[in-house]
C-alpha cells in the first residue's frame, strides 16, 4: 500500500547505544523530515532532506545523524543514545508540487533507559 | 524565523457545540499554513491548508480556516463538534531557506476535550 512507514514502532535501549529509526514512504515525494515530540515542546524538527543525497539540519540535530542513498528512505540514527532523546519521532514527506504539506508517519516511540 | 503561537493549551467544548482553536503565526512573507489532527497515540492528519487565495478554506471531518493577514491568524473552526473531535491540534507554518522549504514549524498544541 502507498504511504509512509516507520519501524520499529517501539523501541527501548540503553544510554550509549546505537539505534537507528527506519522510514520509508511510497509517494516518491522529493521532501523527507524527522521529527520529534515531546511534552511541553510540541513537534520540533530534527534533520530534513530536499532530495536524495541532501541534507540538512532542523532546530534540534545535536546527536542524531541521517542518510538518503533512496528517495524512499531516510533512516535517523542516535549514535550514542542519550536518555534526553526518549521521545517520539515521526518521519514525513512532501513536496514542493503540492505546497510543502507534510504526511506523517504513525511514529516510533523510543526509550532510553 | 518564522513561530506560531496556539494560546490555549486545553479547551473544553460540549457535544454539538461550536469551536474555534486560536492560532497566530509569526512570518515575513504570504505564509503557508496548515492544521493537523493528532488521536492518541496516532500520527498527524492533515485537516486543512492555506497557499493563497481565498482566505477561507474547507478541510476534511467539516473543519474550516480564516486566515487574516492583518491579525496573522489563522483559527480553526467547526459548527458542531462530535465525540470523536476530541484530540490535540497543531497549526503550522512552513519555514524557508535558499529557496527551498525547511520543515514545519508547529505551535505547541490544544488539547481539546468534548463534553457529553
Amino acid at each position: 500500500d502507498a504511504g509512509i512507514t516507520q519501524s520499529p514502532r517501539y523501541k527501548i535501549t540503553e544510554t550509549g547505544r546505537q539505534v537507528t529509526l527506519m522510514c520509508h514512504q511510497t509517494w516518491s515525494h522529493s521532501y523527507m523530515f524527522w521529527y520529534r515530540q515531546d511534552l511541553g515542546h510540541g513537534l520540533r524538527l530534527i534533520y530534513y532532506s530536499a532530495a536524495a543525497d541532501i541534507t540538512d539540519k532542523g532546530e534540534v540535530p545535536d546527536g542524531y545523524v541521517v542518510s538518503r542513498s533512496k528517495t524512499e528512505n531516510f533512516p535517523l540514527t542516535l549514535e550514542s543514545a542519550t536518555r534526553s532523546q526518549t521521545s517520539v519521532y515521526f518521519c514525513a514527506s512532501g513536496s514542493r508540487t503540492r505546497g510543502y504539506e507534510q504526511y506523517f508517519g504513525p511514529g516510533t516511540r523510543l526509550t532510553v533507559t | 524565523a518564522q513561530s506560531v503561537t496556539q494560546p490555549d493549551i486545553h479547551i473544553t467544548v460540549s457535544e454539538g457545540a461550536s469551536l474555534e482553536l486560536r492560532c497566530n503565526y509569526s512570518y515575513g512573507a504570504t505564509p503557508y499554513l496548515f492544521w493537523y489532527v493528532q488521536s492518541p497515540g496516532q500520527g498527524l492528519q492533515l485537516l486543512l491548508k492555506y497557499f493563497s487565495g481565498d482566505t477561507l478554506v474547507q478541510g476534511i471531518k467539516g473543519f474550516e480556516a480564516e486566515f487574516k493577514r492583518s491579525q496573522s491568524s489563522f483559527n480553526l473552526r467547526k459548527p458542531s463538534v462530535h465525540w470523536s473531535d476530541a484530540a490535540e491540534y497543531f497549526c503550522a507554518v512552513v519555514g524557508y531557506s535558499g529557496g527551498g522549504a525547511d520543515g514545519l514549524t508547529f505551535g505547541k498544541g490544544t488539547h481539546l476535550i468534548i463534553q457529553p
